[in-house]
C-alpha cells in the first residue's frame, strides 16, 4: 500500500512569514510522529498524535510551532514567523500502534525548510 | 533524558567486505527498544534491524545483524558483505518501552561503499 507522504517537498519562505506542512500517514496507522532533522542538531523529536490527540508535545522548540492532526488521518505542522533557525528537514512518521507495543515508525520523505 | 551516541561520523568499506558501525546509548531504565536506520540521498528513512533489550540473542536481518551488549550499553551495526546500494547515513535509535513513544536518534555516521 501508499507509505507516508508530504507535501510540499520543498519549501523556500522568506523569514517571518508562516508555513504549513503537511503529513498524511499510512491508512490505519493511529500514532503519527514529527521530527526535525537539522546539520547542527541531527534528529529532533517534535510531538506525536494517538489518534487526534498530541499526549507528547515536548519537543516542540517554541511556542512558534504548532501542530494538529483531524479525523486521526493527516496531520499540518504550523510554522509562525519562521526564523532562519528554523531551516531544515521535517520528518512524519506513523506506526500502528504505541502504547509499549514494538511497532515499526514508518517515515515519510520529509519536507526540506529554507528560510531566506 | 536518554543519549545515543555514534562516534564515528563517517566510514568506509569496499564492496563485498564486512563494516562494523558503532553505538552507546545512556538509559536508566531496563526495557526499551534499539533500532538502526538508513537514510539514503533520497532522505526516506528505512528500518534496517531492530532489537528488544529484554532479548538476549542478537538480531539478524540478512546481511545486517548486531552486536547488542545490554550491561556495556552498546548496540553495533555489522553488515556483511557490503554493497553499493549500502552507502547512506545510518542512525542508531532508542525507545522507551513504557515512557515514551518518540524515537530518540545518534547524529549519524555517513558509511561510503567503494567499488
Amino acid at each position: 500500500g501508499a507509505g507516508v507522504s508530504q507535501s510540499p517537498s520543498n519549501k523556500v519562505t522568506e523569514k517571518g512569514k508562516d508555513v504549513e506542512l503537511r503529513c498524511d500517514p499510512i491508512s490505519g496507522h493511529t500514532a503519527l510522529y514529527w521530527y526535525r532533522q537539522s546539520l547542527g542538531q541531527g534528529l529532533e523529536f517534535l510531538i506525536y498524535f494517538q489518534g487526534n490527540s498530541a499526549p507528547d508535545k515536548s519537543g516542540l522548540p517554541s511556542d512558534r510551532f504548532s501542530a494538529e492532526r483531524t479525523g486521526g488521518s493527516v496531520s499540518t505542522l504550523t510554522i509562525q514567523r519562521t526564523q532562519q533557525e528554523d531551516s531544515a528537514v521535517y520528518l512524519c512518521a506513523s506506526s500502528r500502534q504505541v502504547t509499549g507495543g514494538n511497532y515499526e515508525q514508518y517515515f515519510g520523505p520529509g519536507t526540506r525548510l529554507t528560510v531566506t | 533524558a536518554q543519549t545515543v551516541t555514534q562516534s564515528q561520523p563517517e566510514m568506509s568499506v569496499q564492496e563485498a567486505e564486512t563494516v562494523t558501525l558503532s553505538c552507546t546509548y545512556d538509559t536508566s531504565e531496563s526495557d526499551y527498544y534499539l533500532f538502526w536506520y538508513k537514510q539514503p540521498p533520497s532522505r526516506q528513512m528505512i528500518l534496517v534491524i531492530r532489537q528488544e533489550a529484554y532479548k538476549q540473542q542478537n538480531a539478524t536481518e540478512n546481511r545486517f545483524s548486531v552486536n547488542f551488549q545490554k550491561a556495556a550499553k552498546s548496540f553495533s551495526l555489522k553488515i556483511s558483505d557490503s554493497q553499493l546500494g549500502d552507502a547512506a547515513m545510518y542512525f542508531c535509535a532508542y525507545r522507551s518501552l513504557l515512557r515514551s513513544e518518540k524515537l530518540v536518534f545518534g547524529k549519524g555516521t555517513k558509511l561510503t561503499v567503494n567499488p
